[in-house]
């Protein structure tokens, strides 16, 4: 079965822009966690989707924001872009996600550079 | 503030080698501990999920462990091969009802 998508792999953005970054996880899985990482930082929880709505959020500003569609594809948008964004944004899909009893299933991330 | 501590941050073995790191999280409000394999330029890969004081897991020459009470995993490494290389990650889930991940164990396997 197809794994969890994510894309672009790749962006480059300037400071002060915004992006978007989207996330397909698998087939039938409703949950979509994004995580941050950066360097000498393990992986950073940033939101939890599940059936269109976010169940849970962790510590960073409201430039960070998101949403998950009907079909579980989920989006996760940076605005006003500053350098310390840059770092590897994974998304995780789970069948229920939460506290983790049913297993995660990551795709490839996309790295961002903020120059 | 959950803290989710991983030990030691690197390791170089020779191959042939077995190995063993220590995963420790907060001993209350457990529901789930994860380790994942991750290596250069692929995601995150699941090895064990654990829910329960005392489960042992085991796949291939990999095994993990578990002690809620006192708030740790091991994850051993049998006979270390060049292809174990990689960083190990564990994931504590608790009532904060996420994963919060530690930092991870940089192994080396030199042939």
């Amino acid at each position: 079965k197809a794994g969890v998508t994510q894309t672009p792999r790749y962006l480059i953005k300037t400071r002060g822009q915004q992006v978007t970054l989207s996330c397909s996880p698998i087939s039938g899985h409703r949950s979509v966690s994004w995580y941050q990482q950066t360097p000498g930082q393990g992986l950073q929880f940033l939101f939890e989707y599940f059936s269109e709505t976010q169940r849970n959020k962790g510590n960073f500003p409201g430039r960070f924001s998101g949403r998950q569609f009907s079909n579980s594809r989920s989006e996760m948008n940076v605005s006003t872009l500053e350098l310390g964004d840059s770092a590897l944004y994974l998304c995780a899909s789970s069948l229920y996600g939460g506290a983790g009893r049913y297993g995660y299933t990551f795709g490839s991330g996309t790295r961002l550079t903020v120059v | 503030i959950l803290n989710v501590e991983q030990s030691p941050q690197s390791l170089h073995v020779q191959e042939g080698d077995s190995t063993n790191f220590t995963c420790s999280f907060p001993s209350s409000n457990f529901y789930a501990l994860h380790w994942y394999r991750w290596e250069t330029a692929k995601s995150p890969e699941a090895l064990f999920v654990m829910t329960l004081n005392g489960d042992e897991k085991k796949k291939g020459r990999i095994s993990a462990t578990l002690n809620t009470k006192e708030g740790y995993s091991y994850l051993y490494i049998k006979g270390s091969q060049p292809e174990d290389s990689a960083t190990y990650l564990c994931a504590f889930g608790g009532s904060q009802g996420n994963l919060i991940f530690g930092k991870g164990t940089k192994l080396s396997v030199k042939p």
